[in-house]
């Protein structure tokens, strides 16, 4: 398995524009993680998947934000309209749960990073 | 609610001297803890977890209940080290969901 995939691994938007960035999860894996990261507020967890469905969105920042998991390969998260204060690095990471005794390892993508101008 | 804190920001080293950076968490529960390890410009990877009592590229790190604590030690710094480090914790038997902390930044200067 070539791990997580992310695309793009770099994006300049200009400022209201829409911004869809894209993951593809290791196959077989039932938790799907997006993360953004900034040098204020290290890494933030902003949404989760559990087969497929949204369990946790609370870490979205704003409306404009928002993700899917169309199916168990594949999510996306969409900003809209974009601003320079989303300028971060986004990543994506999977994990596989249930029954493992060696504690739960996530997975995670080279990361898509986010210029918004 | 589970939190972990990574005080410092920055650790800045000679090659050569030992580190230790630092990681206390909160939970009520049984926590399960990690360290991920994030080189320049390249994705996080595991580098331990308590559960396994490992020692990766000469890293260790002890679980300490009564302190909460979960702080990564390494006896003699190389300059390959230097890297992002953060702290995580997930909920043993429960939600799976990592909490990290906002990550220090370890420099080993030659």
């Amino acid at each position: 398995d070539a791990g997580v995939i992310q695309s793009p691994r770099h994006e300049v938007t200009e400022m209201g524009q829409e911004v869809t960035l894209r993951c593809k999860p290791i196959s077989g894996h039932d938790y799907l993680f997006w993360y953004r990261q900034t040098m204020m507020r290290g890494l933030e967890l902003l949404i989760y998947f559990n087969n497929n469905v949204p369990i946790d969105d609370s870490g979205m920042p704003e409306d404009r934000f928002s993700a899917k998991m169309p199916n168990a390969s594949f999510s996306t998260l969409k900003i809209q309209p974009s601003e320079p204060r989303d300028s971060a690095v986004y990543f994506c990471a999977s994990s596989l749960t249930g029954g493992t005794l060696a504690g739960t390892e996530a997975f995670f993508g080279q990361g898509t990073r986010l210029t918004v101008v | 609610a589970q939190r972990v804190t990574q005080p410092e920001k920055l650790l800045s080293v000679f090659k050569g001297a030992p580190v230790e950076l630092k990681c206390n968490y909160s939970y009520s529960g049984s926590p399960e803890l990690f360290w991920y390890v994030q080189y320049s410009r390249q994705r996080l990877q595991l580098l331990l977890r308590h559960i396994s009592r490992e020692s990766i590229k000469g890293f260790t790190a002890d679980l300490n209940k009564g302190e909460t604590s979960f702080h990564l030690k390494k006896p003699f710094a190389q300059e390959e080290d230097s890297a992002m480090y953060y702290c995580a914790l997930t909920a043993s038997g429960g939600s799976y969901i990592p909490t990290f902390g906002r990550g220090t930044s370890l420099i080993v200067h030659p």
